[in-house]
């Protein structure tokens, strides 16, 4: 079957780095994504990596390794606005299939 | 501006009552997807489509019905409402997988 595994909940302090991570389970497997969603808002769109290794994006950077099925998000230099959950999703090749974790709500404290 | 744009925001309906949620994007985007999030489930896919007159029954299609008659447009209809499908409804398109989808922003639902 398909299943994704994130930690629910995070706290992290202003200006630290933190890092969230995702794995996955699927027979078909093309793509990862990171989407942000504060609270009562839609999601928005951070990071997509099909290939293994790092991507950066400013403060953000998105892993991924297929072999292992596993991602993270890294946030740096953490700001205030940063604080929201923190959707993992994969796509399970072609036809836009997209299934979503649970998330993981990030607290940045002062 | 680019957007997808969803209404109605909020919706307060009785059981068995049919009623449609429409979904609009101006970004000529070919792929689209409704998803309802739920707490503790979050986003889960109801149906999507890859162009017009083409859909496909994402991971829970049970209750809703979707037409693709126009590129721009793409409705979720709930033909019975019931209970159990009180959420909050995402309708998003995409340019292609990797440009990410761009969201609604989202219809909160209530069937009593």
């Amino acid at each position: 079957g398909q299943n994704i595994d994130q930690p629910t909940e995070m706290t992290a302090t202003e200006g630290a780095i933190v890092q969230i991570n995702c794995t996955y389970q699927t027979s078909g497997f093309n793509g990862l994504f990171w989407y942000q969603q504060h609270a009562g808002e839609a999601p928005t769109f951070l990071s997509y990596n099909v290939l293994d290794g790092l991507e950066e994006k400013g403060r953000f950077s998105s892993f991924l390794s297929r072999s292992k099925g596993y991602s993270y998000l890294l946030l740096k230099e953490l700001q205030m606005k940063d604080s929201a959950s923190y959707l993992c999703a994969f796509d399970s090749g072609g036809y836009q299939k997209v299934t979503f974790g649970t998330g993981t709500k990030l607290q940045v404290i002062p | 501006e680019a957007q997808v744009t969803q209404n109605p925001r909020y919706l307060i309906t009785v059981t068995g009552k049919k009623l449609t949620v429409t979904c609009s994007q101006n970004m000529n985007h070919e792929y689209m997807s409704w998803y309802r999030q739920d707490p503790g489930l979050g986003l889960r896919q109801i149906y999507y489509s890859m162009n017009v007159e083409v859909t496909d029954k994402g991971d829970v299609p049970e209750g809703y019905k979707v037409s693709r008659k126009e590129k721009r447009n793409f409705p979720l209809i709930l033909e019975s409402p019931s209970p159990n499908q009180t959420s909050l409804y995402f309708c998003a398109s995409s340019l292609s997988l990797g440009y990410g989808y761009t969201f609604g922003s989202g219809t909160r639902l209530t069937v009593v």
